[in-house]
């Protein structure tokens, strides 16, 4: 089993919907979470760090679950610009430095 | 002016060369690191230091060896590259090795 887990989509999204996707991460220990958002042939960019009481980020919601161990990312009011690759990164404490990525959930926001 | 930089973007080679790949970056970061992301974009760690310091050092061939001379530097030199070795390769940094990592603009690999 992958130790970071996502759909990888695509989600298809007419513009000025609602989407959410989840990633489940496998170890317990895991301490940090965020959400990484990839152009294509661009790098990674941090899109939100996840925090253990949910935060949001303008139109960007992101929840942690930890009984469940999952993490969720919502986007209101899709723009065009939202059309990326939504990376999920978990790290444990016993590997501090090693940031571990799902495969990524591709979101397309259509016109 | 760019925080995560590397160098170069674009690298074609043939089998059984040797080539490097430079990182810096200018954020004050201790920690860096190198990923690689294959053609199914799956982004996998390879190489971490801290304080040039190696910390993390996956089951990568011993035919990648990192190299930090600096904490804002940390080069990969690849020797008898081959096919399998064409990726995009991501050189990253963080404040310490728990915070969020900035990531520089690739370096596509292309072994022919």
């Amino acid at each position: 089993r992958k130790e970071v887990e996502q759909d990888p989509g695509p989600f298809n999204v007419p513009e000025g919907a609602t989407v959410a996707f989840n990633c489940t991460y496998s170890n317990s220990a895991s301490q940090s979470f965020f959400w990484y958002r990839q152009d294509c042939r661009k790098e990674p960019k941090l899109l939100m760090s996840v925090y253990s009481s949910g935060n949001e980020d303008g139109r960007f919601t992101a929840q942690l679950n930890r009984a469940s161990q999952y993490i969720s990312l919502l986007i209101r009011d899709s723009k065009l610009s939202d059309s990326a690759t939504y990376l999920c990164v978990v790290m444990t404490t016993d590997s501090w430095g090693k940031f571990q990525f799902g495969a990524g959930t591709q979101v397309v926001v259509t016109p | 002016d760019t925080a995560v930089s590397q160098t170069p973007k674009y690298l074609v080679t043939q089998m059984g060369n040797d080539k490097s790949i430079k990182c810096e970056q200018n954020l004050g970061h201790d920690t860096m690191y190198w990923y690689k992301q294959d053609s199914k974009k799956f982004l996998k760690i390879m190489f971490s230091y801290n304080n040039k310091e190696l910390i993390i050092n996956e089951t990568v061939p011993n035919r990648f060896s990192p190299k930090s001379p600096d904490k804002a530097h940390l080069n990969l030199h690849i020797n008898s590259l081959e096919l399998g070795d064409s990726a995009v390769y991501f050189c990253a940094s963080s404040r310490r090795a728990m915070g969020e990592a900035f990531f520089g603009q690739g370096t596509r690999l292309t072994v022919v």
